[in-house]
């Protein structure tokens, strides 16, 4: 059983295009990862969140708890930000990460 | 901002030898972790190792991985003998209180 889905699967997307990125899960959790992995496999943490909203530049993440979904929205998009978008959790403070399965995204110029 | 750092980045072994991946995690933290993602896979969770010792496994870390934090700083994942199937880019991971876990570039391990 998957515990963390994500959709798209695949996007590709238009330069200056506004992206959005689904995540649904399946048990309680502290902490919700959204990462970034490039082609060259290194793996960057994006957000941490609990609950709520944050943005840093033109990326935005929400969750909502009760619901066990999260977004991670992308706007001006640009060809640069094209690589694989993680979901994860943690369902303690230090508990190992649980990943998805990523969406790949391309942005076009 | 401090880094995780893995070597090697990229390790060609014969199938049957023994291969050991080092981690270098930020200074500061007391949580470690191995991952290992098989091409075309989605990240999975091998081992956590907090104050000296094991504290999960996954059922993939089998009798032939080993952990050890010989000296305070390195972090190393041994395997012992290994099998096609270990080929897969394997990531160190590092966290503190509050902080999300910090990620290495990782180390691809390619059997042969």
């Amino acid at each position: 059983k998957n515990e963390v889905e994500q959709s798209p699967q695949n996007l590709t997307a238009q330069e200056g295009e506004f992206i959005t990125i689904n995540c649904s899960y399946s048990v309680g959790i502290s902490a919700l990862h959204w990462l970034q992995q490039h082609p060259g496999g290194g793996i960057v943490s994006l957000f941490m969140l609990s609950s709520g909203k944050k943005k840093h530049g033109r990326l935005i993440a929400t969750i909502n708890i009760q619901e066990k979904h999260s977004s991670l929205h992308i706007t001006a998009s640009h060809p640069r930000d094209s690589a694989v978008y993680i979901c994860a959790f943690q369902k303690t403070s230090y508990d190992k990460v649980i990943f998805g399965p990523g969406t790949s995204l391309s942005v076009i110029p | 901002e401090p880094e995780v750092t893995q070597t090697p980045s990229h390790q060609v072994t014969q199938m049957g030898q023994e291969v050991i991946l080092r981690c270098v995690p930020i200074s500061n933290h007391l949580y470690f972790y191995w991952y290992r993602q098989i091409l075309g896979q989605k990240v999975e969770f091998l081992v956590s190792f907090y104050n000296n010792e094991i504290s999960e496994k996954s059922e993939i870390f089998d009798d032939q991985f080993s952990v050890e934090r010989p000296d305070g700083s390195n972090f190393t994942l041994k395997i012992r003998s290994t099998k096609l199937e270990d080929s897969a880019m394997y990531f160190c991971a590092s966290q503190t209180v509050n902080q999300p876990q910090h990620f290495g570039d990782g180390t691809r391990l390619s059997i042969l």
